[in-house]
């Protein structure tokens, strides 16, 4: 099984900030399959990053992906009000299929 | 605009079997290019996938779950079925339905979610 581990579980900011949240993976993951999304309260995920870094429909540019291997990055490069939320990476390939990441949760300063 | 949602008894007794239902609209169900996924979140905490069906029947279950999961395709209503069996406790969850994406490994559209609680 491959385990994404994702730091930190908890970061305090203030809007306007830039924020990269990590994803590792115990074993190397295909950068093709490895996606972002965020929750917010009370909602489904929403799909932000796929393919590791490619921005989803509607998703504004100020979230970008980046890495391959066993280190992943979600950067958000200002952060906006409606941001903080939980954010979860997710690999596609190993047994079982598809695996979550235990979520990195984005809180105002 | 695909929607996806999802419907079934919001509480179970312990032991007997959880069913689900998935209606996709804005999109078909028996496009090949998409797999149909459940997953699942117990309160406060992370996401599990439970499972997905293909529009030709075919199947794939997260092996710990294998043992108690049947997902099957309904093409002419467009929907799709969660079904687990002896729950307990633990299985008390939001339950998702989401649209796969074939090429991507990702999911891109979930449904509002419904929390179903086992307890007698």
């Amino acid at each position: 099984e491959i385990v994404l581990t994702q730091s930190p579980g908890t970061l305090s900011l203030s809007p306007g900030e830039r924020v990269s949240l990590s994803c590792r993976a115990s074993q190397s993951a295909s950068s093709s399959y490895l996606a972002w999304y965020q929750q917010k309260p009370g909602q489904a995920p929403r799909l932000l990053i796929y393919g590791a870094s490619s921005r989803a429909t509607g998703i504004p540019d100020r979230f970008s992906g980046s890495g391959s291997g066993t280190d992943f990055t979600l950067t958000i490069s200002r952060l906006e009000p409606e941001d903080f939320a939980v954010y979860y990476c997710q690999q596609y390939g190993g047994s079982p299929l598809y695996t979550f990441g235990q979520g990195t949760k984005l809180e105002i300063k | 605009q695909v929607q996806l949602q999802e419907s079934g008894p919001g509480l179970v007794k312990p032991s007997e079997t959880l069913s689900l239902t998935c209606t996709v609209s804005g999109g078909s169900v028996s496009s090949g290019s998409y797999y149909w996924s459940w997953i699942r979140q117990p309160p406060g905490k992370g996401l599990e996938w439970i499972g997905y069906v293909y529009y030709t029947g075919s199947t794939n279950y997260n092996p710990s779950l294998k043992s108690r999961v049947t997902i099957s395709v309904d093409t002419s209503k467009n929907q799709f079925s969660l079904k687990l069996s002896s729950v307990t406790a633990a299985d008390t969850a939001v339950y998702y339905c989401a649209r796969g994406s074939y090429f991507g490994g990702c999911f891109d559209f979930w449904g509002q979610g419904t929390l179903v609680t086992v307890s007698s």
